[in-house]
């Protein structure tokens, strides 16, 4: 239905690298976000898709809105040790509803 | 421009006992709207309200309540408290009337003994 698919779970990557995750749904999102969470504390806004197609970046992030507007990615480039954290997608559906990911857990080792 | 405050950060509280989350939403934004966030079941939304009007709710019991003031100011309430209710509570606001674009709050950890 309207839950979203994030993956992967969980990513062990060596600083400078490039990361890649995505969300999938079998229903379309009206808006595609991106937030990241550091422990203890609320998630903070990263990027923010409201066309599909759209092509954002935001500094070394760069968000995806697909074109079925079923799906979207996220890419960090040359992975820093602060970009340590969960990231989860979020959308919402026509009806307005918010839905969020399971998240991916992304450590990065120096 | 200040961001998203909730108080209190941390709270313990037993079986049975009521609580009262509050959240102040960032200046000029009207749209204010809860989750709750568990290990288990991940970021659950629980309602949102926008110019004091409740304008959706998630699936929860009706223990959980809310209310937004018209200084766009939001509280939440859980009464009759469980186990489960054990949780991160986030607020959110939004400058836009569907609630896009979310800014959240640093959260209050609530822990049900």
């Amino acid at each position: 239905g309207q839950q979203l698919n994030q993956s992967p779970q969980s990513m062990f990557i060596q600083e400078g690298e490039d990361v890649s995750m995505n969300c999938t749904s079998s229903s379309i999102f009206n808006t595609w976000l991106w937030y990241k969470q550091d422990p203890g504390e609320g998630p903070v806004l990263l990027i923010a898709l409201y066309k599909a197609g759209e092509l954002t970046s935001n500094g070394r992030l760069t968000a995806q809105f697909g074109i079925t507007r079923k799906d979207s990615f996220l890419n960090i480039s040359a992975s820093i040790p602060s970009d340590v954290g969960i990231y989860f997608c979020a959308g919402h559906t026509p009806a307005e509803d918010m839905r969020f990911g399971a998240g991916t857990r992304l450590t990065v080792k120096p | 421009k200040a961001g998203v405050t909730q108080t209190p950060r941390y709270l313990i509280k037993t079986r049975g006992q009521q609580v009262t989350l509050s959240c102040s939403p960032i200046s000029g934004h009207r749209s204010v709207s809860w989750y709750q966030q568990t290990p288990g079941q991940g970021l659950q939304f629980l309602f949102e309200y926008f110019s004091e009007t409740q304008r959706n709710k998630g699936n929860f019991p009706g223990r959980f309540s809310g209310r937004q003031f018209s200084n766009s100011r939001s509280e939440m309430n859980v009464s009759t408290l469980e186990l489960g209710d054990s949780a991160l509570y986030l607020c959110a606001s939004s400058p836009r009337q569907s609630g896009l674009e979310q800014y959240f709050g640093p959260g209050t950890r609530l822990t049900v003994t």
